[in-house]
C-alpha cells in the first residue's frame, strides 16, 4: 500500500540554524500539507500546497517557513532560522484531487537546542 | 475560527468495555469529519471519515462514528475494546468553505487494561 514517507525521523539543530524537512507524498496525490504537533499539544495545520503554490497557510506559517516541491517526488519544509519553540513533531500529508482524505507520514521530530 | 473539542483527555477502560469518545466542532457550514488514531511510536492513521450520506459511518477495527449535525458532534464508538486499541485518538474537521486544511481536536488518550 502506498504511503507518505518523511526524512529524517529525528533532527537536532542549534537555535538560529536552518533546517529542511523532507517528505515524499503518495505518487498520484496532488495536494500536500504540513502540520506540526508540539509535545503534549494538538496537531496544528501549517500550510497546504497545490499546483506548485501555497493554497492555504495558518498564522503559524510566518516568513521563517517556506515550502517547495523541488522535483516530481519531494515536498520540503524549510525553517530559515530555528527557534526553541519550533521544537515539535512535523507531519507531512497528501491527498488526491477529489478526495479530502489526507494520508499522513510518520513525522519528523525536530529538536532545537 | 473553527475549533474542535474532545471531551476527554485520558480514558482508561478494561478490555471488553464499550467506548465512546466525544468530538464537537464549531462551524455551521458543510464539513468533512475524520477520526485518526496514533498508536505509540507510529504515525496518524485514518479510522473513518464522513463526507455525506448515512450519518453512521463504519471504519476499520470495529470502530464507528455518528454525525449529529444538530449537535455539531461526531462521536467515536466501539462496542468492545481490546488492549491493542491503546492509542491517541484525534478528531479532525475540514470546513469545506475554508479549503482543504484540517482542524484537529486536542486528542484523547485511550488506555485499555488487559
Amino acid at each position: 500500500e502506498p504511503e507518505v514517507t518523511q526524512t529524517p525521523s529525528h533532527q537536532v539543530t542549534q537555535m538560529g540554524q536552518e533546517v529542511i524537512l523532507r517528505c515524499v507524498p503518495i505518487s498520484n496525490h496532488l495536494y500536500f500539507y504540513w502540520y506540526r504537533q508540539i509535545l503534549g499539544q494538538k496537531v496544528e495545520f501549517l500550510v497546504s500546497f497545490y499546483n506548485n503554490e501555497i493554497s492555504e497557510k495558518s498564522e503559524i506559517f510566518d516568513d521563517q517557513f517556506s515550502v517547495e516541491r523541488p522535483d516530481g517526488s519531494n515536498f520540503t519544509l524549510k525553517i530559515r532560522s530555528t527557534k526553541l519553540e519550533d521544537s515539535a513533531m512535523y507531519f507531512c500529508a497528501s491527498s488526491e484531487p477529489n478526495d479530502n482524505e489526507q494520508f499522513f507520514g510518520p513525522g519528523t521530530r525536530l529538536t532545537v537546542l | 475560527a473553527q475549533s474542535v473539542s474532545q471531551h476527554n483527555h485520558h480514558v482508561i477502560l478494561s478490555e471488553a468495555a464499550s467506548l465512546e469518545l466525544g468530538c464537537n466542532y464549531s462551524y455551521g457550514g458543510t464539513v468533512n469529519l475524520f477520526w485518526y488514531v496514533q498508536y505509540p511510536g507510529q504515525h496518524l492513521q485514518l479510522l473513518l471519515k464522513y463526507f455525506s450520506g448515512d450519518p453512521l459511518v463504519k471504519g476499520i477495527k470495529g470502530f464507528e462514528a455518528e454525525f449529529i449535525k444538530s449537535k455539531f458532534s461526531f462521536n467515536l464508538r466501539k462496542p468492545s475494546v481490546q488492549w491493542s486499541d491503546t492509542a491517541e485518538y484525534f478528531c479532525a474537521v475540514n470546513a469545506v468553505a475554508y479549503g482543504q486544511n484540517f482542524v484537529f481536536g486536542p486528542g484523547t488518550r485511550l488506555s485499555v487494561l488487559p
